[in-house]
């Protein structure tokens, strides 16, 4: 069956502009995760949805960032204002619970200008 | 000082070879313990899933978990070209801690024909 699927692939934008990155989770897959890993870097944890809601937005490194889910599926995760230190690839995840397996989108690669 | 610590590397073996990653944990909550594979520009993929001490063998794939010690092992035998690509662990806590994981940051294997 299909996989998580992240879009865009990559995206280039300039200094100070808005971003939206999309991640479609597996069919039935209540939890969602979203991960920065910067180059050379393991995974930092940004926020995870059980269904819509976000029980668990600690990772968000400023209010610059915030995330969305709806209709317990697709979630878009937003980046105001972008900065340079910003480009990173940006990881979504989804398990069928917040305890079980989770698989990893192909991430989008930023690259803030 | 990071929760989970992971060998660097880059690790260089023979086709062949045994290899050994590590990774030491210092938040004693942790009682779920992952090895990802993710190669190049693609999204990190689950290899192993263990929940208490001891050993647990997939294939040519061994996790290693002795939590007394706050040591976790990933063995590959007979490595092949195809195993070189980064190698992350991760761990998360008990149910009710939220299902966030918390990665290292990744050992680089390449295995050389």
């Amino acid at each position: 069956g299909a996989g998580v699927s992240q879009s865009p692939s990559n995206k280039v934008t300039e200094k100070g502009k808005d971003v939206e990155l999309r991640c479609d989770p597996i069919s039935g897959h209540t939890a969602l995760y979203w991960y920065r890993q910067s180059l050379g870097q393991g995974l930092e944890f940004l926020i995870y949805f059980q269904g819509n809601s976000a029980p668990d937005k600690s990772g968000l490194p400023s209010d610059r960032f915030s995330a969305e889910r709806t209709g317990g599926s697709v979630s878009t995760l937003t980046i105001q204002r972008t900065q340079q230190e910003d480009s990173a690839v940006y990881l979504c995840a989804s398990s069928q619970g917040q305890q079980e397996t989770q698989y990893f989108g192909p991430g989008t690669r930023l690259l803030v200008l | 000082q990071k929760e989970v610590e992971q060998d660097p590397g880059p690790l260089s073996v023979p086709e062949g070879a045994i290899v050994s990653l590590n990774c030491t944990y210092s938040n004693s909550a942790f009682q779920y313990f992952m090895w990802y594979r993710q190669y190049s520009r693609k999204g990190p993929e689950l290899l192993m899933y263990t929940y208490s001490s001891g050993n647990k063998e997939d294939g040519r794939f061994t996790a290693q978990v002795d939590k007394s010690s706050k040591y976790i092992s990933l063995f590959i035998r007979d490595s092949q070209p195809s195993d070189s690509a980064t190698y992350l662990c991760a761990m998360r806590g008990a149910r009710g801690n939220a299902g966030k994981s918390t990665f290292g940051d990744g050992t680089t294997l390449t295995v050389k024909p």
